[in-house]
């Protein structure tokens, strides 16, 4: 079965640091990916996505992921976070094949930015 | 606009008992979804619908029910309430396979 992985659970960074978060997934054919985050308390907001071409994608808020096909993953990626930026991100993914575009997606990691 | 919006945010239930979650979009999305979120295990889909009257099981379907008269409404139905069904639950909907919305989600304890 299709599946995702979130490699870090929990993430704890000063402000400023910079940030990766690890994805991958499972299935070999044609993707789309996501990243979502949601925000204490709140519902998920899309921060950026990735149909086709350039697999260098940039989202809202500074951030970034780069598609390596290669490598089956989709790290998300931010230069210097901020204390805003605590909140939980998802990766997910969507078999373009698959079944009416249902998402699969990872467990999350949480980010916690330290002031 | 509105976007997606899910009624009620908080509900405790005893076991046994049934109720309906609510979910509207006023964005003419076609497709719709209701996922539960359990701390540590991401979401998992419930149910989902390509379009008034149909719809079609997700991973986790047991213990719900859904129906989708209109484009726009999407109720999920807990029968028979058990503690395994106490989540957060999230509705959200697309244009196609698009990216997807999500509305505020409704935290269900089933006690």
């Amino acid at each position: 079965a299709q599946s995702v992985s979130q490699h870090n659970h929990h993430v704890i960074l000063s402000e400023a640091a910079s940030l990766e978060l690890g994805c991958n997934y499972s299935y070999g054919g044609t993707v789309n990916l996501f990243w979502y985050v949601q925000y204490p308390g709140q519902h998920l907001q899309l921060l950026l996505k990735y149909f086709s071409g350039d697999p260098l994608v940039k989202g809202i808020k500074g951030f970034e992921a780069e598609f390596i096909k290669s490598k089956f993953s989709f790290n998300l990626r931010k230069p210097s976070v901020q204390w805003s930026d605590t909140a939980e991100y998802f990766c997910a993914v969507r078999n373009y094949g698959g079944s009416q575009g249902n998402l699969i997606f990872g467990k999350g990691t949480k980010l916690s930015v330290k002031p | 606009n509105a976007g997606v919006t899910q009624t009620p945010k908080f509900r405790i239930l005893k076991i046994g008992q049934s109720m309906t979650l609510q979910c509207a979009q006023d964005m003419n999305h076609n497709y719709m979804y209701w996922y539960r979120q359990d701390p540590g295990m991401g979401l998992k889909l419930i149910y989902y619908s390509v379009g008034a009257g149909i719809t079609d099981k997700g991973e986790v379907p047991n213990g719900y029910n859904v129906s989708r008269s209109t484009t726009e409404d999407f109720p999920l139905r807990l029968e028979l309430a058990a503690p395994s069904q106490t989540s957060v639950y999230f509705c959200a909907s697309s244009y196609a396979r698009d990216e997807q919305y999500f509305g505020p989600g409704t935290r269900l304890t089933v006690t």
